[in-house]
């Protein structure tokens, strides 16, 4: 079963517009999710997060929004920049099991 | 700080060796986490520590991996005997622990091979 979806593998935009990465969960249990960037042969980098009580949080270019409702969340990344592209991964966090689940990722090409 | 310390990068090893991998976590983080990332499975949680002890091990594949942290700076990952399937990019992860500090560090990688 898995927990958190990131159902688009890729994402390609243009330099200086908004990028929008989407995630699903399934799982209700979770009361944190996080966001995570990896460049080739690095590991994963926090990014920005968001409690489950919050719909909103913003850090700088980045901005996360969570609808409970609907068991969705998204990163929005304006305005977009070419050393933004990276595998972006979303995580989803019980602090219960202290445990992250991770989605698939999604591969975000800025072209120039 | 050096940030979560792995070692080695690479490893190439051919079917049935013992395979080691090593970690050294950021001083003073209370948490320490051992994944493994595929093309298929994506980025999947194998086991992790709480003041060097093991909270969960679900996520072992089999009797063929083990992981031990002896001391608060050190963890290994090891597998004996190892196999093609296991070939993957292993990555250790490190967090201060308690309440609200759920974020995780995390190191380089040991991008191991199997033939």
């Amino acid at each position: 079963d898995q927990q958190v979806k990131q159902n688009s593998p890729s994402l390609s935009v243009q330099e200086g517009r908004i990028s929008i990465l989407n995630c699903d969960y399934t799982n209700s249990m979770f009361d944190y999710f996080l966001w995570y960037k990896k460049y080739p042969a690095e590991g994963p980098t926090f990014l920005i997060s968001i409690s489950s009580i919050k719909d909103k949080n913003e850090d700088g270019r980045f901005t996360v929004f969570l609808n409970k409702s609907a068991k969705h969340l998204s990163l929005h990344i304006v305005p977009s920049q070419p050393g933004d592209s990276a595998v972006y991964f979303c995580a989803g966090l019980s602090s219960n099991t202290g445990k992250l689940i991770f989605g698939q990722g999604t591969t975000l090409q800025v072209k120039p | 700080d050096a940030g979560v310390i792995q070692s080695p990068r690479h490893e190439v090893t051919e079917m049935g060796q013992e395979v080691t991998l090593r970690c050294k976590p950021i001083s003073g983080h209370n948490s320490l986490f051992w994944y493994r990332q595929t093309m298929m499975r994506g980025l999947e949680l194998l086991i992790y520590f709480n003041n060097n002890v093991p909270i969960d091990d679900s996520g072992m594949p089999e009797d063929r991996f083990s992981a031990k942290m002896p001391n608060a700076s050190f963890s290994t990952l090891k597998i004996q005997p190892s196999e093609p399937r296991d070939s993957a990019v292993y990555f250790c992860a490190s967090s201060p622990g308690g309440t609200g500090s759920y974020e995780q560090y995390f190191g380089p990688g040991t991008r191991l091979t199997v033939t």
